[in-house]
């Protein structure tokens, strides 16, 4: 079956604007996960999505940073007054229960803020 | 808080040795430990999962292991190929849920024909 998708995969934005950033996960997963990856560093929580369970933010950096999840499936991730420490690669991944919630990533969005 | 650490950084190694890449974590009160390998500009690429209640997991030629006690994961590469040079990461979650995992810097594993 398909596998996790992003879009866009690569995105540039003025410094200031804001930005949307889109994940399809797999079907029937019910947890949903976004991480960034900045040059040369690990991967950073972000946010969590279960289910209908209020989602864990303990991640956001800033309140420039939301998210949301729409019917259980896609989410979007909306950066407002793009900043250039901002840049970087936002991975999206999923899991479902009943398999250790292994989580299967997306091949990311690359976001350069200039 | 949780903290993860993959040691060594990077590794070098010609083809065919046999190698193991080092995850520490330091709260053993995990729910599971998954490994992951991370191909320059791409995505994460899931190899193996291990549960809290399991000690080994094996799939092809790799064999990930983990001790809760010493708060250690070990992922062994057996006949390493030039196709195995990636980034390989190890993520822990605590708690009893799907929650957040942490996830090391990785090791960057190059094999040398």
């Amino acid at each position: 079956g398909a596998g996790v998708s992003q879009s866009p995969s690569n995105k540039v934005t003025e410094k200031g604007k804001d930005v949307e950033l889109r994940c399809d996960p797999i079907s029937g997963h019910t947890a949903l996960y976004w991480y960034r990856q900045s040059l040369g560093q690990g991967l950073e929580f972000l946010i969590y999505f279960q289910g209908n369970s209020a989602p864990d933010k303990s991640g956001l950096p800033s309140d420039r940073f939301s998210a949301e999840r729409t019917g259980g499936s896609v989410s979007t991730l909306t950066i407002q007054r793009t900043q250039q420490e901002d840049s970087a690669v936002y991975l999206c991944a999923s899991s479902r229960p009943g398999h250790s919630y292994e989580q299967y990533f997306g091949p990311g969005t690359r976001l350069t803020v200039t | 808080k949780q903290e993860v650490t993959q040691i060594p950084a990077a590794l070098s190694v010609p083809e065919g040795e046999n190698l193991v890449l080092n995850c520490s974590f330091t709260d053993s009160a995990i729910y599971n430990l998954q490994w992951f390998r991370q191909d320059p500009g791409k995505g994460l690429t899931s190899l193996l999962l291990i549960q809290s209640s399991q000690r080994e997991q094996t799939s092809g030629r790799l064999n990930a292991s983990l001790d809760k006690s010493s708060g250690r994961s070990t992922l062994y590469i057996a006949a390493s190929q030039p196709g195995d040079s990636a980034t390989y990461l190890c993520a822990v979650r605590v708690g009893t849920n799907a929650g957040k995992s942490t996830f090391g810097d990785g090791t960057t594993l190059t094999v040398k024909p």
